[in-house]
This record gives structure tokens, sequence and C-alpha cells, in this order.
């Protein structure tokens, strides 16, 4: 079974700076699609930038990033010139391009903002 | 409408009750899907629904948890005898098709559900 791991239940990072939210995932398939989704104290969930296993290029969409290593299976999020808004749980998912897959996700990490 | 709209938006219930939880999909979208969401946990999927296909319940946790989807529109999650550890937000997405390379979900903003 598909498993993907969050390490880190919380993380800060200052206003304008950097910071990078990490995750690793199990599967034993090779064709597959890594997300990060947002979800606000609104709970609304928000896709904020997908990755396709077969693309060796990293995604990137505006200030948000990923560094896929398909080897090590990790795919963590990098979000630069961070902004009070981006404060949110942000959780990681898999899914395997095959019928009848279904997401599978992360337990997520809270990320807060320092003005 | 617009988006995936979710009712009620909170539902508080005394332990042993029923309670229903609705789901009104994006117009058009075929795949319809069901996640919990616990505290300090992760989504755990339910149930999907796709089209006329019958439904994937493999996320169910139990025999009070039952879901239909009527007209191939709006998703109703049933949970029967509800039990504390039922407690959660249970939330909705829809997408517009199943198996496409870049399937989206479309979010709703989730019912939260306490159990007292």
């Amino acid at each position: 079974a598909q498993t993907v791991t969050q390490s880190q239940p919380e993380m800060s990072v200052q206003e304008a700076e950097t910071v990078t939210l990490s995750c690793t995932y199990d599967t034993s398939e090779s064709d597959y699609y890594l997300f990060w989704y947002k979800q606000p104290p609104s709970r609304q969930m928000i896709l904020v930038i997908r990755q396709e296993a077969y693309k060796q290029q990293n995604a990137t969409e505006n200030r948000f990033s990923v560094n896929f290593q398909k080897a090590a299976k990790s795919f963590s999020l990098k979000i630069s010139d961070s902004q009070l808004g981006d404060a949110a749980m942000y959780f990681c998912a898999y899914r395997f391009t095959g019928a009848n897959s279904k997401l599978t996700f992360g337990k997520g990490i809270t990320l807060s903002v320092r003005p | 409408g617009a988006g995936v709209s979710q009712s009620p938006s909170n539902k508080v219930t005394e332990k042993g009750k029923d309670v229903e939880l609705r789901c009104d999909p994006i117009s058009g979208h075929t795949a319809l899907y069901w996640y919990r969401q616990s505290l300090g946990q992760g989504l755990e999927f339910l149930i999907y629904f796709q089209g006329n296909s019958a439904p994937d319940k493999s996320g169910l946790p139990s025999d009070r948890f039952s879901a239909e989807r009527t007209g191939g529109s709006v998703s109703t999650l049933t949970i029967q005898r509800t039990q504390q550890e039922d407690s959660a937000v249970y939330l909705c997405a829809s997408s517009p098709s199943f198996g496409s390379l870049s399937e989206k979900l479309f979010f709703g903003s989730g019912t939260q559900l306490s159990v007292l």
C-alpha cells in the first residue's frame, strides 16, 4: 500500500523568507502523481502544485516549487518570499495513475508565518 | 454552483444518534469523494463515486457508515449510532473526470462533526 509521510508537524517562517516542507512516500509504482494541498482555516483544500513522476523537471508555480527526488521518494515544497497568507496546513498527497486509484494524504504540517 | 457545497457546516450530536452529511459537487463533475480528517491526522479516504459505476467503499471504517449519490449529483454520507471517535471534519471533493492524468480534486469546506 502507498503511504505518505510528513514528519514535521509544525514549522514557522519569517515573512519574506523561504521555507521548505518535507514529504516522503512509499510506492512500488513507477507512474504516479504527487500533490501539495493547502488548507487554510476555512478548511477548504486548495491545490498548490502537482508533479508527474515521469517528468524530471521540478514543478513550479510562482513562489512555490518542489524538489522531486524519485529515487529517494522525496517530494518537498519550497515557499519563497513567504507571505502572511501562506499560513495554513499543508498536505502532501500521492495518486497512482492507474484506474480506480485515489489520493493518499500525509498527516499534514502546520505552517505559521511571523510578521 | 461555483464550488463544492457541504452542509451543514457544523453538526453537534449525541452519542447514538444518526447523522446525515450532504455534498453538492460542482455541476458536471462525475467523480465524488468523501474524506475524513481527524485531529492530528491526515485525510482518510472513505468512499468515492464515479458516474454510474459501483462506488468504492473500501475506506468506510465500519458498517455504521454509508453513502449514496442520487442522480449522479448530490451525495449524502450517513453515520448511524454515532460514537465519539466519529468526531472529525468530513470533506467532500469532486473531479471533472476520473482517470485523467492531471486529475484535480475540488474540495468543499467540510462538515465539522462533534459527537458528545
